[in-house]
């Protein structure tokens, strides 16, 4: 899977939208970019993926450059539940089965 | 909706024994996957099945064997315990979708596993 680079860490004020960079500058054309969440003592959970066009669901939206070299999550409106650690990672198109590799994400702070 | 269960969740143990982690996926997901996750570290991949077959290794010690049974369930099997094999192990699943770039894991809670 190609390299992603992504902040340590971000801090948001509660009800505000968040925006998560992911650099990812050596993305090959079947990449496709996931993005996960950790909170706190939880397994991972799925956020949301694309390959190039901006993609929304239910708990956030991801837009991606027209290049493809970075992408980022946004949370429109942040809760204090969105504390996580989020994982900008690429998934190959012929990896079925392949491991998703994980971090160094971005820890996110949401403050009341 | 059903999820990723394991267990136990909670286990103790002393350096040299041996535990044994179970995972019962998701309802028609054939896919499982292990992974370890350390104290204030990401989580590192293991091992993967898929229709009772390996199908990707990890960085799981040698020490550490796994194998998925007949009911998609999965076991990770662990022997000679050492202290840094204390860490969370999460165990996930997915079903068989066409394109690998769409998979989408689904993660179990977690055992957090202690070796004292």
């Amino acid at each position: 899977d190609a390299k992603t680079t992504q902040p340590n860490s971000m801090e948001s004020n509660e009800e505000e939208p968040v925006h998560l960079p992911c650099n990812h500058s050596t993305i090959s054309g079947t990449d496709y970019i996931h993005w996960y969440r950790q909170l706190p003592s939880q397994g991972p959970e799925y956020v949301i993926h694309g390959l190039t066009s901006n993609v929304n669901n239910r708990m956030a939206s991801l837009a991606i450059a027209e290049d493809r070299k970075s992408s980022t999550l946004i949370l429109h409106r942040a809760t204090l539940r969105d504390a996580a650690v989020y994982y900008c990672i690429l998934r190959d198109d012929d990896n079925y089965g392949q491991n998703f590799v994980f971090g160094p994400g971005t820890r996110l702070s949401v403050l009341p | 909706a059903a999820g990723v269960i394991q267990s136990p969740r909670h286990l103790i143990k002393e350096k040299r024994e041996t535990a044994t982690l179970k995972c019962y996926p998701i309802p028609r997901h054939d896919t499982v996957y292990w992974y370890q996750q350390g104290p204030g570290q990401d989580p590192q991949f293991l091992i993967s099945f898929y229709e009772k077959m390996q199908s990707d290794k990890g960085s799981i010690p040698d020490r550490f064997s796994a194998q998925q049974f007949s009911d998609y369930h999965s076991e990770l099997n662990m022997s000679s315990l050492e202290l840094g094999d204390s860490a969370l192990y999460f165990c996930a699943s997915s079903p068989r979708t066409s394109g690998g770039a769409l998979e989408t894991q689904y993660f179990g809670p977690g055992t957090r596993l202690l070796v004292l």
